[in-house]
């Protein structure tokens, strides 16, 4: 079955504990990226990837790292994770850059305390 | 900078009525997505919109492009209680994806 998986799908953490959210897709895409959802603000973009080894920034990467050392996973570390990263974070990929139709994840609530 | 503008950002309709989702968005782009999400679920591809004049229908959901008033809307006709769930329009920039903040639709007896 084609998908975007993710992991772990809840989490509960302190201020300063590193941590790393696995994203997974099989459908050999290009494209990856990350968003959090925040409520009242919609989703925004984190980082993305086109292609193994690119990444840039979206627009509210600061608190956050990625890797694309493989083509089918984009995990987004957080190297010391604060509350205003307690969110809703999706990871999702597609064909043709981005150009083409988003699958997402089932998604990751993250709570920092 | 790209900005989305979704409204209404909550719609209550009744059963069986129509009602029209606008989504503005303020600069130049060939390619508009709109996506539901049901409550603490992911978001699911709905449409895909590639050009002016683009129209695209499934079941009561109808969404269209006018990419010279830079507007794409989303028609629901006759609504019924599955319908109730957050609709997001997202729009391609020069390179990110920009979402708008969603219209969460209650769709009621």
């Amino acid at each position: 079955e084609a998908q975007v998986t993710q992991n772990p799908r809840y989490l509960i953490t302190v201020t300063g504990k590193k941590l790393t959210v696995t994203c997974s897709q099989n459908m050999n895409h290009e494209y990856m990226s990350w968003y959090r959802q925040d409520p009242g603000l919609g989703l925004r973009q984190i980082y993305y990837s086109m292609n193994v080894e690119v990444t840039d920034k979206g627009d509210v990467p600061e608190g956050y790292k990625v890797s694309r050392k493989e083509k089918r996973n984009f995990p987004l570390i957080l190297e010391s994770p604060s509350p205003n990263q307690t969110s809703l974070y999706f990871c999702a990929s597609s064909f043709f850059q981005g150009r083409g139709e988003q699958f997402f994840g089932p998604g990751t609530r993250l709570t920092v305390l | 900078e790209l900005k989305v503008e979704q409204n209404p950002l909550f719609l209550s309709m009744q059963e069986g009525k129509n009602y029209t989702i606008y989504c503005n968005y303020s600069t130049t782009s060939d390619r508009l997505y709109w996506y539901r999400q049901d409550p603490g679920k992911s978001l699911e591809s709905l449409f895909v919109l590639l050009s002016n004049g683009a129209v695209k229908q499934e079941g009561r959901l109808m969404a269209s492009l006018d990419t010279k008033a830079r507007l794409s809307t989303l028609h629901i006709t006759a609504a019924v209680h599955d319908l109730s769930a957050t609709y997001f329009c997202a729009v391609l920039g020069n390179t990110p994806l920009v979402f708008g903040k969603g219209t969460r639709l209650s769709v009621i007896a």
